[in-house]
This record gives C-alpha cells, structure tokens and sequence, in this order.
C-alpha cells in the first residue's frame, strides 16, 4: 500500500541554524501539507501545497519557513533558523485532491525536530 | 479561527465494554474526519463525514456527523485492547480555508 515518508526520523539541531525536513508524498497525489505537534499539545496546520505554490498557510507559518518541491518526488520544509520553540514532531501529508471537496489526506510518520 | 473540543479528554476501560466520544464546536465543519495517532506516529485516517446526520460504520467502530455539522461522536463496541490510542477529530471549516485538529481522546483498553 502507498504511504507517505519522511526523513529523517529525528533530527537535533542548534539554535539558529537551517534544517530542512524531507517529505516523500504518495505518487499520484497532487496536494502536500506540512503539520506540527508540539509534545502534548495539538497537531497544527502549518502549509498546503499545489501546483507548484502555497495554496494556504497558517499564522504559525511565517517568513522563517519555507516549502519546496525540488523535484517529481520530493515535498520539503525548511526552517530558515530555528528557535527552541520549533522543536516538535513535523508531519507531512498528501491527498489525492483539494480539502474543500473532502479528499482524503494521508500522513506521514513524522520527524522528530529537536532544538538544542 | 474555528476550534474543535474532544471529549473526555482520557478513557480507561475494560475490553468489551462500550465508549462513545465526542467532537464539538460552535462553527459549522464542511467535513470531519477521524483520525488515529499511535505515540511516535502520524495520525493514521479512520472516516471522513461530510453530510449532516451521516452515520458510517467500521467493523465496530460507528461515526456520526451531527445533523448541523458542529459535532461529530465516535462509538466503539466491544473494545479491545488494540483500539488503544489517541483518537483525533479534525475537520475543515466552511470557508475551506482551515484545517483544524481537536485535542484528542486518548483510549486506553485494558485485557
């Protein structure tokens, strides 16, 4: 069965400096989002993506962050330069079609960001 | 931003009894799904309601979306331990434009 990846599983990094989260979305799915949970808290919506471009972001997601598809596979997220409140766990998802007509998104397994 | 509240917020029961929680707002949801989310992992989907009053079913698993889409319940009968987790709601508002999370349930079915 299709399934969304994401590496890597956890990452540490100092404050301050760039990281960048790798999303492998299901192949045939057009629309990519990025989530956050901070530990204990609620899982929050950060970005969609389709088409090449932001289709919606949250406040959350602000002019540290950044999303890209590099190439036919790959879904990225980058943090320009961490703070210790970015630590969390980031999910990455993908859905066949848009949210407004209820497709279905399907989620990674996270990756643990850790800032030191 | 519309929010959604899941309650209770913990559950600890025996296996083969039966639970029900529940998801509410004050705003009306185009959709909700159910979601869930294993300690470590990615929430894993369960259902999507789009329609008022829609009741879906899933082995033993019965969803409901309420009649004026601001609320939504779950019902597991004859839980077993491998229903244990943290069970989800999230929907999408009426404008399309936000995704939101509830905080969650979390199950635990004891043998």
């Amino acid at each position: 069965e299709p399934e969304v990846t994401q590496t890597p599983s956890h990452q540490v990094t100092q404050m301050g400096q760039e990281v960048i989260l790798r999303c492998v979305p299901i192949s045939n799915h057009l629309y990519f989002y990025w989530y956050r949970q901070i530990l204990g808290q609620k899982v929050e919506f950060l970005v969609s993506f389709y088409n090449n471009e932001i289709s919606e972001k949250s406040e959350i997601f602000d002019d540290q962050f950044s999303v890209e598809r590099p190439d036919g596979s790959n879904f990225t997220l980058k943090i320009r330069s961490t703070k210790l409140e970015d630590s969390a766990m980031y999910f990455c998802a993908s859905s066949e079609g848009g949210l407004r007509i209820s497709y279905e998104q399907y989620f990674g397994p996270g990756t643990r960001l850790t800032v030191t | 931003t519309q929010l959604l509240e899941q309650s209770p917020q913990f559950l600890s029961i025996q296996e083969g009894e039966n639970l029900t929680v529940y998801c509410n707002s004050s705003s009306v949801f185009s959709s909700l799904q159910w979601y869930r989310q294993e300690p470590g992992e990615g929430p894993v989907l369960l259902v999507t309601v789009v329609t008022g009053g829609e009741v879906k079913k899933l082995k033993r698993l019965t969803f409901q979306f309420g009649d004026a889409r601001k609320d939504s319940s779950l019902h597991i009968t004859a839980a077993q331990p491998g229903d244990t987790g943290l069970y989800l709601c999230a929907g999408l508002d009426n404008y399309g434009q936000n995704f939101v999370f509830g905080p969650g349930t979390r199950l635990s079915v004891l043998p």
